[in-house]
């Protein structure tokens, strides 16, 4: 089993609050990223990071925020949430090998997102 | 056009079926190839790797045609726990080598 947790596991809130997605890993991966997904869709890359201090915007344009300050901890934010950032997000590492690539992602086991 | 492209399905099979599904990609710069499985509201965990010469895992079967830029994966003698959904992945080139999901195809294996 891949070492990678994410807390909370679900978490309904009101609109307007600050929240904090965890995700931590014990791998010493120093690729991480967040994905979101709805039900029975595809999943978006929101956020990633090569390792500490770096991080950068995925593909889906997202009001949320990262940051690497430790190699296994890569914390998402919400400043002020909304009922359209009701989703899943998953959070994920795998090592970077450079020109290799690194296609084997651990994924942690998500965080249903519902904003009242 | 989307870079991974699967068809969604669902492919609604048999069990004891052989079932096939292919993934196009668009850039002829990908370099790595894989397929994951995904459970209804699970995480994707790592089904197997894609290797240039065709690989099988027990009862699965990948291919790669980088001519025609498709991988395929067969699934013989369908189980009902093989039920899910079944992504393609594509990890090209370019910096930071990012991995690029297909959105999936749904598999259901009926008793």
């Amino acid at each position: 089993e891949a070492d990678i947790y994410q807390t909370p596991r679900y978490l309904v809130i009101g609109t307007g609050k600050k929240i904090t997605l965890e995700c931590s890993q014990t791998m010493g991966h120093d690729k991480m990223y967040w994905y979101q997904q709805d039900p029975g869709m595809e999943l978006h890359l929101i956020h990633y990071s090569y390792g500490v201090n770096s991080t950068e915007k995925g593909d889906l344009s997202s009001e949320s925020t990262v940051s690497r300050i430790r190699t296994e901890h890569f914390p998402l934010t919400l400043e002020s949430a909304r009922p359209s950032h009701t989703s899943q997000y998953l959070c994920a590492s795998s090592e970077y090998r450079g020109q290799l690539g690194g296609g084997k992602l651990f994924f942690g086991s998500g965080t249903q997102l519902s904003v009242l | 056009r989307k870079e991974v492209e699967q068809d969604p399905g669902p492919f609604n099979v048999p069990e004891g079926a052989t079932v096939a599904f292919n993934c196009t990609y668009s850039n002829s710069a990908s370099q790595s190839f894989f397929w994951y499985r995904q459970d209804c509201r699970k995480e994707p965990k790592l089904l197997m790797s894609v290797y240039s010469s065709g690989n099988e895992d027990g009862r699965f079967t990948a291919q790669l045609n980088r001519a025609s830029q498709y991988i395929s994966l067969l699934i013989r003698d369908s189980k009902l726990s093989d039920s899910a959904t079944y992504l393609c992945v594509v990890t090209t080139n370019n910096a930071g080598n990012m991995l690029t999901f297909g959105g999936g195809t749904r598999l259901m294996v009926k008793p």
